[in-house]
């Protein structure tokens, strides 16, 4: 059981650049979340969804997009590239609301 | 808006020693409280979730409670290992939608060989 996957670990972007960071979860989980971490600081929460087809904003979604086709897959989008969108991005996943999230090992993202 | 603050920033204590880290959250109309390790470079792993109707949750050498109507929540650690030194985050769930998680900062921790 590989829990949340994230692809891929490290990328540096040039300003201007679009990327697609990766996160696919083998737990049949109807929740999906998107959050970045910024050094110093906690977690924020970018986009979630609450299952296949919906996907809702979170605290911080500008210069970001996501879709939900399936279950296992939530994509983040990053449209024109940003020095500001320079963190570490965590995709999570659960099963009910309120239940224990499960996160992934994080994609490290530099933008120069 | 939710705001989610830890106490202290950063801990250093000697090996066998008991701590405790504190948590405060602002809203007290709380879903449930959660508290993650993480290591450096490393993704975030779930320790203990409290219910908003529980008041104490406990899981081997970790004990944390919940003080909603206070807006509290404490992380006890009992007698200390090096292995424990990661920074430890504290989560609160707002209210009963699927919008995800607010953060505190974290607490950095060292335990002392």
């Amino acid at each position: 059981n590989a829990g949340v996957t994230q692809t891929p670990k490290f990328r540096i972007l040039k300003i201007g650049q679009s990327m697609t960071l990766q996160c696919t979860q083998d737990m049949n989980h109807n929740y999906m979340y998107w959050y970045r971490q910024d050094p110093g600081m906690g977690l924020k929460l970018i986009y979630y969804s609450v299952g296949a087809g919906i996907t809702d904003k979170g605290e911080v979604p500008n210069g970001y997009n996501v879709s939900r086709s399936t279950t296992e897959d939530f994509p983040l989008r990053l449209e024109l590239a940003a020095p500001s969108q320079t963190s570490v991005y965590f995709c999570a996943s659960n099963s009910l609301q309120g239940e224990t999230q499960y996160f992934g090992p994080g994609t490290r993202l530099l933008v120069l | 808006k939710q705001e989610v603050t830890q106490i202290p920033a950063a801990l250093s204590v000697p090996e066998g020693e008991n701590l405790v880290l504190n948590c405060s959250f602002t809203d007290s109309a709380i879903y449930n409280l959660q508290w993650f390790r993480q290591d450096p470079g490393k993704g975030l792993t779930s320790l203990l979730l409290i219910q908003s109707s529980q008041r104490e949750q406990t899981s081997g050498r970790l004990n944390a409670s919940l003080d909603k109507s206070s807006g509290r929540s404490t992380l006890y650690i009992a007698a200390s290992q090096p292995g424990d030194s990661a920074t430890y985050l504290c989560a609160v769930h707002s209210g009963g939608g699927a919008d995800g998680l607010t953060f505190g900062k974290g607490t950095h921790l060292i335990i002392q060989p």
